[in-house]
C-alpha cells in the first residue's frame, strides 16, 4: 500500500527566507508524485507534480519540488518566502497504473510566513 | 478554467436530521469525489463516482451514501447525521482516470452537527 508522510504539521518562516515543506512516501512501485496547496477558505488547488522524465519539477508562484528515489522524498521548495505564501500544503501519491481516484495524501503542512 | 461549485459554505444541521451536500462541476468531467478535511488527520476520500449512476467506496464511507444521477452534479447525503460527521467536506473533479488527471476542488462545506 502508498502512503504519504510530511514532516512538520507547522512550518514558520520569514518573508524572504528558504521555504522547504517536507514529504515521504511509501510505494512498492513507481509512484506519481504531487503537491496540492490550499489557501485559506478555499479548496485545494495543483501546486506540481512529477510523474516521468526530470526528476526536478517546477510548479506555480515559484516553488519547485524534487524527486529523489534513492531517499523516496519529494520535499517542496521555494527560495524566498512571500506573504502570500501562507497556505496548508499538501503531499500526495499515486502508484504508477493506478487511476486518480487512487491519490493518497498527507496530512497537510501549514506554513506561516512572518513580516 | 474548471469550477467546482459546492451549494454551501456553511450548514448548521442537528443530530438525526437527513443532510445533502451538493455539488457541481462544469467541465464535463467523467470523474467526481467527495472528500472530508479533519485537522491533522488530511483529506479522507469518502466515495467517488467515475460515471453516471455509479459509485464506489472510499476509504470512510461508513454513515454516508452519494447520488449521482447527472454527469455534472454529485451528492453527498447524510442519512442520519452524528456530531462526529461535524467537518470540512471537500467536492472534486477530475477529467478523467488517468493519473496525469489533476483533481479541481471546490471551496468545501464546513458542516456543524449539533
Amino acid at each position: 500500500a502508498q502512503s504519504v508522510t510530511q514532516l512538520g504539521s507547522h512550518v514558520s518562516v520569514s518573508e524572504g527566507a528558504l521555504v522547504l515543506l517536507r514529504c515521504n512516501y511509501s510505494s512498492s512501485v513507481p509512484p506519481y508524485l504531487f503537491w496540492y496547496v490550499q489557501y485559506p477558505n478555499q479548496g485545494l488547488q495543483l501546486l506540481l507534480k512529477y510523474t516521468t522524465g526530470a526528476t526536478l519539477v517546477k510548479g506555480i508562484n515559484g516553488f519547485e519540488a524534487e524527486f529523489k528515489k534513492s531517499e523516496t522524498s519529494f520535499h517542496l521548495t521555494k527560495p524566498s518566502a512571500h506573504m502570500s505564501d501562507a497556505a496548508e500544503y499538501f503531499c500526495a501519491v499515486i502508484i504508477s497504473g493506478a487511476g486518480s481516484y487512487q491519490l493518497t495524501f498527507g496530512k497537510g503542512t501549514k506554513l506561516s510566513v512572518i513580516p | 478554467d474548471v469550477k467546482v461549485t459546492q451549494s454551501s459554505r456553511y450548514l448548521v444541521k442537528r443530530t438525526g436530521e437527513k443532510v445533502f451536500l451538493e455539488c457541481v462541476q462544469d467541465m464535463d468531467h467523467e470523474n467526481m469525489f467527495w472528500y472530508r478535511q479533519d485537522p491533522g488527520l488530511g483529506l479522507r476520500l469518502i466515495y467517488f463516482s467515475y460515471d453516471v449512476k455509479m459509485k464506489e467506496k472510499g476509504d470512510i464511507p461508513e454513515g454516508y451514501s452519494v447520488s449521482r444521477e447527472k454527469k455534472e452534479r454529485f451528492s453527498l447525503i447524510l442519512e442520519s447525521a452524528s456530531t462526529n460527521q461535524t467537518s470540512m467536506y471537500l467536492c472534486a473533479s477530475s477529467r478523467d482516470h488517468s493519473y496525469n488527471s489533476p483533481l479541481h476542488f471546490g471551496n468545501g462545506t464546513r458542516l456543524t452537527v449539533t
